[in-house]
């Protein structure tokens, strides 16, 4: 079972240019949602999305953009990358929006701007 | 500021020793998440632990909920180099939420 797929794993950007980070899920769930992983930060909430049509901001959304069309995928775009979104990005996704269920994870992308 | 505050942040230990990891916060969360991250990997969840003083054993892991649902611990027994690993836990509160704490890194020497 794929699970939660990320592409690309490894990405370097300049300053200024933008992108967009793949998220897909082949669980059918309901709830996806964006992390960034920083040394001794531990993972924050971007956005996320409990259902198609559906978005919301975390706890660090500056800079960052998502849509939800289809249940199976959630893109997140960079508008403009600047030094301070070099990170981890993960995305994950589960059964639904109640915060008591579990997070299935991707292996993450790891990301580098200049 | 973490809302949730994990200790240690490094913990090396030889292997057959025991460890304890802590998870403390001054907010009451609904459940507490337990995830173990490997490097190059997502976060992989271990435990969910929903009850004040709940206490969960899944083989030589223990966790334990606190009764006020505010704090919690791991504990290894007789570790192995298996159990190295980014340690995570994570705090559900009313919202479409979790809360991360930044992790303890726990290496078990050979």
């Amino acid at each position: 079972n794929a699970g939660v797929t990320q592409t690309p794993k490894f990405q370097v950007l300049k300053t200024g240019q933008s992108m967009t980070l793949q998220c897909a899920q082949d669980m059918n769930h309901e709830y996806m949602s964006w992390y960034r992983q920083d040394p001794g930060m531990g993972l924050r909430l971007i956005h996320y999305s409990v259902g198609a049509g559906i978005t919301d901001q975390g706890e660090v959304p500056n800079g960052y953009n998502v849509s939800r069309s289809t249940t199976e995928d959630f893109p997140l775009r960079l508008l403009s990358a600047a030094p301070s979104q070099t990170s981890v990005y993960f995305c994950a996704s589960s059964a639904s929006g109640n915060s008591n269920q579990p997070q299935h994870f991707g292996d993450g992308t790891r990301l580098s701007i200049l | 500021t973490q809302l949730l505050e994990q200790s240690p942040q490094f913990l090396s230990i030889q292997e057959g020793e025991n460890l304890t990891v802590y998870c403390n916060s001054s907010s009451v969360f609904s459940s507490l998440q337990w995830y173990r991250q490997e490097p190059g990997e997502g976060p992989v969840l271990l435990v969910t632990v929903v009850t004040g003083g709940e206490v969960k054993k899944l083989k030589r892991l223990t966790f334990q909920f606190g009764d006020a649902r505010k704090d919690s611990s791991l504990h290894i027994t007789a570790a192995q180099p298996g159990d190295t690993g980014l340690y995570l836990c994570a705090g559900a509160g009313d919202d479409y939420k979790l809360s991360f704490g930044a992790g303890t890194t726990v290496t078990v020497r050979a």
